[in-house]
This record gives structure tokens, C-alpha cells and sequence, in this order.
């Protein structure tokens, strides 16, 4: 079955890192695109970037961009999202999806993030 | 970026009626070269990661009802739902992939009427 599997829900605190994780399973990782949508509560969807796992080509949107990183580890199937100085403007549901010949088809099931002091 | 606008922000139709979203892009998202259309639809239901219905502006993906179809080409597109069921009330989304970012209409929440 193709799958992406995203790690579990974060509570954090304003300033601390996180590292969030995106595992696909089923099919060939570095074929496919991975992006990750950032969906605030109550909000609609955000592109944030997408990284190809292949060879590690990264493109951010402009409202991310410098906020976040996105980067892969090949050897195990697996793509990050990660902060340095998280905000409670963070909290937000994030999502990871899979992009091929047809857009982020597969999604991950979400990662809560929650910043909050 | 392109901007997408999509109308109305929600609507209520009664079951097996037909529902209809527009989706308007701040500039074209066809691709002259090979002639495709880069737009595409999502469903997400409550509490549900987003599901993708239509990609290519009209192609319908594997499993997807044929109850759902997607029309348009430049800047105007539509999602049309011809009988509407209890499961499709969810908020949609059309998303151009044609030039990053990616961008995303804002949504349309479809209930039952």
C-alpha cells in the first residue's frame, strides 16, 4: 500500500526547534516530489515547498521561505519539516503530500504542531 | 504568485442536486508546450486530510465518483458535483501547480440544504 506515515502531534514551547517527519512506504521514494501544506485552525490550506528526494532540489514558497526548512533522508524514505524558533503563529495542522505525475495525490494523516507558553 | 479565487466562500444544496464551485487564477496556468492545464481539486472532509478529486483541470482520479467533474480552461474553472450525497459535505479546494508556490483557493464549504 502506498503510504506516507507523519510523526505525532508536538506541544512546544516559543523559541524551542522541532523537526517533524514525513516516512512514504509502497512505492519509489526519490521518483516522487514531497510537499508540505501547512493548514492553520479553522483555515484553508498553504503551500509551504516541496523537496525532491533524488537529489534533494528544494523549492519554497516566499511566505515560508527562511522560516522553515525542508530536507530528506534518502536512505530511509523519509522528508522533514523542521523550525529553529518556533512561534505560537506555528501552531497549525501540517500535512505532507506525495506529487507525481499527479498532484500531492497521497497525503500523510498530519502532524499537530501547538506553540504555546 | 498566481492567486486563486474561488466562489462562493460556501453553499447549501439539497441531496441529489447539483453543486457548483468556480475557481478563477490571476493568470493562466496552461502550459503551451504540452497543452495541459495545471489545476487541480481537493476534498477534505472533517478532520480528514485532503483528498485529491481532479487533476489536469478535468481528469478525474482513480476512484473518484463520476458525479464529480472538473471544466475550465486559462483562468476559469469549475467543479461540479450532479448529485449531490450526504458524503460529499466537505470544504473544496482548487490548487494550481503550474508555477511555485503552489498556491491554493481559499475553499468552499458545501453542506446539505
Amino acid at each position: 500500500e502506498v503510504q506516507l506515515v507523519q510523526s505525532g502531534a508536538e506541544v512546544k514551547k516559543p523559541g524551542e526547534s522541532l523537526k517533524i517527519s514525513c516516512k512514504g512506504s509502497g512505492y519509489s521514494f526519490t521518483s516522487y516530489w514531497i510537499g508540505w501544506v501547512r493548514q492553520m485552525p479553522g483555515k484553508g490550506l498553504e503551500w509551504m515547498g516541496i523537496i525532491y528526494p533524488r537529489d534533494s532540489d528544494t523549492r519554497y514558497s516566499p511566505s515560508f521561505q527562511g522560516q522553515v526548512t525542508i530536507s530528506v533522508d534518502k536512505s530511509i524514505s523519509t522528508a522533514y519539516l523542521q523550525w529553529s524558533n518556533l512561534k505560537a503563529s506555528d501552531t497549525a495542522m501540517y500535512y505532507c503530500a506525495r506529487h507525481g505525475e499527479e498532484p500531492f495525490d497521497i497525503w500523510g494523516q498530519g502532524t499537530m504542531v501547538t506553540v504555546s507558553s | 504568485d498566481i492567486v486563486m479565487t474561488q466562489s462562493p466562500d460556501s453553499l447549501a444544496v439539497s441531496l441529489g442536486e447539483r453543486a457548483t464551485i468556480n475557481c478563477k487564477s490571476s493568470q493562466s496556468v496552461l502550459y503551451s508546450s504540452n497543452n495541459k492545464i495545471y489545476l487541480a481539486w481537493f476534498q477534505q472532509r472533517p478532520g480528514q486530510p485532503p483528498k485529491l478529486l481532479i487533476y489536469w483541470a478535468s481528469t478525474r482520479e482513480s476512484g473518484v465518483p463520476e458525479r464529480f467533474s472538473g471544466s475550465g480552461s486559462g483562468t476559469d474553472f469549475t467543479l461540479t458535483i450532479s448529485s449531490l450525497q450526504a458524503e460529499d459535505v466537505a470544504v473544496y479546494y482548487c490548487q494550481q501547480y503550474y508555477s511555485t508556490p503552489w498556491t491554493f483557493g481559499q475553499g468552499t464549504k458545501v453542506e446539505i440544504k
